[in-house]
């Protein structure tokens, strides 16, 4: 079974307005943490926000939120305000275990988002 | 500035000339990763090491070795590279015990292998 699946190869969104990529993740570790990383066309990774699998609240970092639903799995980005630059290749990843257990990364297939003017 | 240099940026070679990718963090980071990076299937990690003299293998291996000699240095080296290869490579980095930590990457490197 994949780790992290993002199910949306392919999106587009209207300048200014919100959007939400996919992210489920399968573990059975109760202690994990969830990322998402931007990868523009010059082909770099970004990273954007991060998920504990403890947090009581939804991580934001500006205009990204993360949409974090631990019963169905899922880690879901919002994007609010789409700008140009948000033009992108996006990945989920998630790392298993806590502090020194945890050793592996697993990376969604990810999603490429569109900003159209 | 705090960062993870790979070097060449770009690298097209040809079959069976070994080549090596270096990559360096200025961080202090005790974990080091490699990880391609193909159309459709996201990033696959080909080694990782958790420490200096510290090495295994990631889901990808084959065909490539590294080795940890240093903290900082993690270098993945081709000994005979083949098209199968060509793709594009991160190297990474982050802290080990702390949970919050993800990784920081290299620039990427582009390897084609004709």
């Amino acid at each position: 079974a994949q780790k992290i699946t993002q199910t949306q190869p392919g999106m587009f969104v209207q300048e200014k307005e919100a959007v939400t990529l996919d992210c489920t993740y399968d573990t059975s570790d109760p202690s994990y943490g969830l990322f998402w990383y931007k990868q523009p066309s010059s082909g770099e990774m970004i990273f954007l926000i991060y998920q504990g699998s403890y947090d009581q609240q939804n991580a934001t970092e500006g205009r990204y939120s993360l949409n974090f639903q631990k019963a169905r799995k899922s880690a879901n980005l919002v994007i609010s305000a789409s700008q140009l630059g948000d033009s992108a290749m996006y990945f989920c990843a998630m790392r298993e275990g806590y502090l020194n257990t945890g050793n592996q990364f697993y990376f969604g297939t990810g999603t490429s988002l569109t900003v159209i003017p | 500035e705090a960062q993870v240099t790979q070097n060449p940026r770009y690298l097209i070679t040809v079959t069976g000339k070994k080549l090596t990718v270096t990559c360096s963090q200025n961080m202090n980071h005790e974990y080091m990763s490699w990880y391609r990076q193909d159309p459709g299937l996201g990033l696959r990690q080909i080694y990782y090491s958790m420490n200096v003299e510290v090495t295994d293998k990631g889901d990808v291996p084959e065909g490539y070795k590294v080795s940890r000699k240093e903290k900082r240095n993690f270098p993945l080296i081709l000994e005979s590279p083949s098209p199968n290869q060509t793709s594009l490579y991160f190297c990474a980095s982050r802290i080990y015990n702390r949970q919050y930590y993800g990784y920081t990457f290299g620039s990427g490197t582009r390897l084609t292998v004709v």
